[in-house]
């Protein structure tokens, strides 16, 4: 799987949009880009996921680049629930049994 | 419906001492991953089961293994406890092997003292 490389942390004031890049400049054609976060003390939580073109769902927003080399999760209203550790992670989907491989992570913190 | 379930939560055993943990996926979910989450290591990968077949293993001592039951339930069990074995273990279930997304549960918080 492709390596992925995301700042170690961000802010974002409450009520902005955040927006979290991630750099996967090796990933091949056959590479799904993900996003999970994990808030303090839980599980991570699946966000949203996409090949090459936009995806949008009730959480997020997913921008990848045209030449996939990089992508942004967009959180459109950010809330001090939304602080976390948010993985990028890049890898085949269907069909293979490749488990997630979760790197350091971007810790947002939204601040009041 | 109900998420996944790990028991128990906590955990305090000693060096030497072995551990059995489990985990009850989602309903209907038949492929089950487990995790370790240390500070110094973050996210590592364990391995998957899926119809009680292990399908990927990380790379883990042979103290590490699992089972899977024919319910999908799932159990591991490190055996020898070594301090560095202290972490969060995560298990993560999903429809079937390597699906999209992977829905986790709160995790089993392991002491080795």
């Amino acid at each position: 799987d492709a390596k992925t490389t995301q700042p170690p942390s961000m802010d974002c004031a409450e009520g902005r949009a955040a927006n979290l890049p991630c750099n996967h400049s090796t990933i091949s054609g056959n590479e799904y880009v993900y996003w999970y976060r994990q808030i303090h003390s839980q599980g991570p939580q699946y966000i949203i996921h996409g090949l090459k073109n936009n995806e949008t769902n009730e959480m997020a927003s997913l921008i990848i680049t045209e030449d996939r080399k990089s992508s942004t999760l967009i959180l459109p209203h950010a809330t001090l629930r939304d602080t976390a550790v948010y993985y990028c992670i890049v890898r085949v989907s269907l069909g293979s049994a490749r488990q997630l491989t979760f790197g350091s992570g971007t810790q947002l913190t939204v601040l009041p | 419906k109900a998420g996944v379930t790990q028991t128990p939560r906590y955990l305090i055993k000693t060096r030497g001492q072995q551990v059995t943990l489990s985990c009850s996926p989602i309903s209907g979910h038949r492929s089950v991953s487990w995790y370790q989450q240390t500070p110094g290591q973050g996210l590592q990968f364990l391995f998957e089961y899926f119809s009680e077949t292990q399908r990927n293993k990380g790379n883990f001592p042979g103290r590490f293994s699992g089972r899977q039951f024919s319910n999908s339930r799932s159990e591991m069990n490190v055996s020898t406890l070594e301090l560095g074995d202290s972490a969060l273990y995560l298990c993560a279930s999903s429809l079937v092997a390597s699906y999209n997304e992977q829905f986790f549960g709160p995790g089993t918080r392991l002491t080795v003292l």
